[in-house]
């Protein structure tokens, strides 16, 4: 699976949309983007994933660049709930491959 | 979407003792499940995928006979951590994936072991 690098953590201010980097560099034709979060002591929740054309559903929108290196993930109103640790994940399709969890990034909402 | 079923959420164990921690797809049937393993600030790490009907794969590193793993049925997995010891102490989580396409994977709440 392709690397992915994340910030370690972010910011952001209630009501306002979170934007969440993710680099991709080394994907390669067949990878999908994946995102999940963790909230604190509970199992991973899947966000959004995608293959190279935006994304939108009720969580989030996942933006991905042309030459499909990187993506953003925007959570358009961020809430106190959204405070978790996200991740972006990349893996080919068409398997039932397990999923690589890097470190993520800390998206803490401030009040 | 899905759901995956993890019991019990927490347990606390003595040290030498077995536990069994099930992990269920509820609403789907799931011919893979994975086990992970988390330790405290850290992210989660594949200790096994649990095919049904046949053996799982454990990835380096993890014990086979301390950490069984049963795939009874397209809708259960268990992973028994025998002869536990306070290192065995983490947080377990399950997940499933839907067919064999590339459908989004699915997790458990976690279990949160402690032995003592």
């Amino acid at each position: 699976d392709a690397k992915t690098t994340q910030p370690p953590s972010m910011d952001c201010a209630e009501g306002r949309a979170a934007n969440l980097p993710c680099n991709h560099s080394t994907i390669s034709g067949n990878e999908y983007v994946y995102w999940y979060r963790q909230i604190h002591s509970q199992g991973p929740q899947y966000i959004i994933h995608g293959l190279k054309n935006n994304e939108t559903n009720e969580m989030a929108s996942l933006i991905i660049t042309e030459d499909r290196k990187s993506s953003t993930l925007i959570l358009p109103h961020a809430t106190l709930r959204d405070t978790a640790v996200y991740y972006c994940i990349v893996t080919p399709s068409g398997s039932a491959r397990q999923l690589t969890f890097g470190s993520g990034t800390q998206l803490t909402v401030l009040p | 979407g899905a759901v995956v079923s993890q019991h019990p959420s927490r347990v606390i164990c003595k040290s030498g003792t077995s536990v069994k921690i099930e992990c269920r797809s509820l609403d789907f049937q799931a011919t893979t499940m994975f086990w992970y393993r988390q330790f405290p600030k850290q992210s989660l790490m594949l200790m096994a995928t649990s095919n049904e009907g046949s053996k799982a794969t454990y990835e380096q590193g993890v014990e086979k006979d301390k950490f069984l793993i049963n795939h009874a049925s397209l809708t259960l997995s268990t992973l028994t951590v025998t002869s536990a010891h306070p290192e065995d102490s983490s947080f377990y989580i399950c997940s499933a994936r839907e067919g064999r396409g590339n459908t989004e994977a699915f997790f458990g709440q976690g279990t949160r072991l402690t032995v003592v």
